[in-house]
């Protein structure tokens, strides 16, 4: 089984600041790899697939980046509704696995 | 519009059983695979399932195997999760979510969720 491991497991940043998230894999994914965004009591939602592609909708402020093991989730000038806790997703082999997730906090 | 609706939570003692259903419609159901991903009160996400779109392939988390089946019935545009011997560990929110294209599995389409509580 692939881990993932996200890190820092919060991440405090001021509106308009800029967030760094990164997503280590125990073992290569290649590309395969998804982010997602999820608020209180909502359904995750697709951000980012294929390490670096935006999902249909999601604003260019938020970039994905990587390959292998290391994968980096970018998002420039928070906004407020950006505040919520992100997960990655391997997408390689089975079994899937998600990391533990970041949350994004107002500082 | 893609949708999916998920039904069948509920409380349940450890030890018993409980089906949940997910509605979909706005694609033709036998192009996709669909999947069971749970979270746990204020925990992270967890793959439980995946089927294919024809039923000929099917996985498990090794947390469920042996205890949960998915299954899919096309013709109705539904998917299953039949969960035998529950465990207060498997007490969560479990949601119904379809890939974004026909092949790979990035999540793009996910249901509210039906929440399942496994509890004397």
């Amino acid at each position: 089984e692939i881990v993932m491991t996200q890190s820092p497991a919060t991440l405090s940043v001021s509106p308009g600041g800029r967030a760094t998230l990164s997503c280590r894999a125990s073992q290569s994914v290649s590309s395969n790899l998804a982010w997602y965004q999820q608020k209180p009591g909502q359904a995750p939602r697709l951000l980012i697939y294929g390490a670096s592609t935006r999902a249909t909708g999601i604003p260019d402020r938020f970039s994905g980046s990587g390959s292998g093991t290391e994968f980096t989730l970018t998002i420039s000038s928070l906004q407020s509704e950006d505040f919520a806790v992100y997960y990655c997703q391997h997408y390689n082999n089975w079994p899937l696995t998600f990391g533990g997730g970041t949350k994004v906090e107002i500082k | 519009e893609v949708q999916l609706v998920e039904s069948g939570g509920g409380l349940v003692k450890p030890g018993g059983s409980l089906r949940l259903s997910c509605a979909a419609s706005g694609f033709t159901p036998n192009s996709y695979s669909l999947n069971w991903v749970r979270q746990a009160p204020g925990k992270g996400l967890e793959w439980v399932s995946s089927i294919s779109g024809s039923s000929r392939y099917i996985y498990y988390a090794d947390s469920v195997k042996g205890r949960f089946t998915i299954s899919r019935d096309n013709a109705k545009n539904s998917l299953y999760l039949q969960m035998n011997s529950l465990r207060a560990e498997d007490t969560a929110v479990y949601y119904c979510a379809r890939p974004l294209g026909y092949s790979g599995y990035d999540l793009g389409y996910w249901g509210q969720g039906t929440l399942v509580t496994v509890s004397s």
